[in-house]
């Protein structure tokens, strides 16, 4: 079936430092793609997605382009800050309404 | 508008207890659901339902029932609860369909079995 799989954490990062939190997929079919993220004591927000093949999407600094060819769709931002540490979900949605999620990679930014 | 709200935000159930968490949105989304997430696992989804009177099993359902008699509201009950169900609830919404639409989640519940 299908399947996320993200890099496993804690990432540990200084401010403005560069940041890549790597994603693949198994799926069938072409899904969307989504990364979402999670502050501490909330509920997951949407911070990107994209829906198809060569795809960017593109929110508050983060980026992530949807690679078919690798199955990927890694979450980058030039320069993380200090509110940037958070839980961050990549998903896909495939022929189905049901989100499916990696499970998780938390990120801390020191100042 | 207030989104996706669930109650509680905490609870404590001694095993075998029952209880509902109830969840709540106000946007007209056919789509709900409910996920659990555990450390280490991410969020895996218990029961969905597309629409009123429409529900179906996630990856994990053991143990919980849901239903929808409203397009607005989503319970989920544990039946007789056991320390496994200890976990952090999310409750969901999203228009249905296959469009890549956001999914709203809920601030969660969570909830202890001792």
């Amino acid at each position: 079936g299908d399947s996320v799989t993200q890099m496993e954490g804690p990432v540990t990062l200084s401010e403005e430092a560069f940041l890549t939190i790597n994603c693949t997929y198994t799926a069938t079919g072409y899904p969307s793609l989504f990364w979402y993220v999670q502050y501490p004591g909330e509920g997951l927000q949407l911070l990107l997605k994209a829906t198809k093949a060569d795809d960017k999407g593109s929110n508050k600094g983060f980026e992530a382009t949807y690679r078919k060819e690798t199955t990927s769709f890694h979450l980058e931002k030039g320069s993380v800050q200090v509110s940037d540490s958070a839980v961050y979900f990549c998903a896909l949605k495939g022929a189905g309404t049901a989100l499916i999620f990696g499970k998780g990679t938390t990120l801390s930014v020191s100042s | 508008n207030a989104g996706v709200t669930q109650t509680p935000k905490f609870q404590v159930l001694k095993t075998g207890q029952s209880m509902t968490l109830q969840c709540a949105q106000d946007m007209n989304h056919e789509y709900m659901s409910w996920y659990r997430q555990d450390p280490g696992m991410g969020l895996r989804l218990i029961h969905y339902s597309v629409g009123a009177g429409i529900t179906d099993q996630g990856e994990v359902p053991n143990g919980y029932n849901v239903s929808r008699s409203t397009t607005e509201d989503f319970p989920l009950r544990l039946l007789s609860a056991a320390p496994s169900q200890t976990s952090v609830y999310f409750c969901a919404s999203s228009l249905a369909g296959t469009e890549a639409y956001e999914q709203y989640f809920g601030p969660g519940t969570r909830l202890t079995v001792t």
